[in-house]
């Protein structure tokens, strides 16, 4: 079954750096989704993304936060200035249809120093 | 955040019984739910949705059972099996153009034991 993949499984970044997590969505998918994770809270929606631009996001991402898809295949979110809460577990997920339930990557762990 | 809420942190529940996992919504403009099982180390999993039209959805062992006047659904496992224990989580979302902005509960971590 297809997968959503997400590289790299672990990135660990000092404070002020930039990050890129990087996810290759289900080839015939047209909807991509960003979610975070928390240590002990909920997963959250960061950012939905269709038609080449954003459709919706949340107030968590704010001018720190990117989303590309560069190519046919990645889909990317940046962190252009890392903070120490910015540690999380990050999901990306995507689906065929906007009706149809998302698929999740197994997440890129980031931890800022 | 407490637009949707799993009360119950953990349910543990012998094989081949019932396991019924619940969950509580507060936001009316939601009208499309779902169950996710997520296992350590990997990515949530889709299980099973509901939209907000019907009250009933089964899928094998799976069935999600929607009292809207209630804003409470829940998850139903029968039999459960050994494999099954995980974390499950609920989400809601509302609709239209936001079907994937999904607003998940805290999950429940099931565990059945042979």
């Amino acid at each position: 079954e297809p997968e959503v993949t997400q590289t790299p499984s672990h990135q660990v970044t000092q404070m002020g750096q930039e990050v890129i997590l990087r996810c290759v969505p289900i080839s015939n998918h047209l909807y991509f989704y960003w979610y975070r994770q928390i240590l002990g809270q909920k997963v959250e929606f960061l950012v939905s993304f269709y038609n080449n631009e954003i459709s919706e996001k949340s107030e968590i991402f704010d001018d720190q936060f990117s989303v590309e898809r560069p190519d046919g295949s990645n889909f990317t979110l940046k962190i252009r200035s890392t903070k120490l809460e910015d540690s999380a577990m990050y999901f990306c997920a995507s689906t065929r249809q906007g009706t149809s339930p998302l698929h999740f990557g197994n997440g890129t762990r980031l931890t800022v120093t | 955040d407490q637009q949707v809420k799993q009360n119950s942190p953990s349910l543990s529940v012998q094989e081949g019984r019932i396991s019924i996992l619940n969950c509580d919504y507060t936001n009316s403009m939601f009208d499309y739910f779902l169950w996710y099982k997520k296992y350590p180390a990997e990515g949530p999993t889709f299980l099973i949705s509901i939209s907000s039209i019907k009250d009933k959805n089964e899928d094998g062992r799976f069935t999600v059972f929607l009292n809207k006047s209630a804003k409470h659904l829940s998850l139903h496992i029968v039999p459960s099996q050994p494999g099954d224990s995980a974390v499950y989580f609920c989400a809601a979302s509302a609709g239209g153009t936001s079907y994937g902005k999904l607003t998940f509960g805290q999950g429940t971590i099931l565990t059945v034991h042979p």
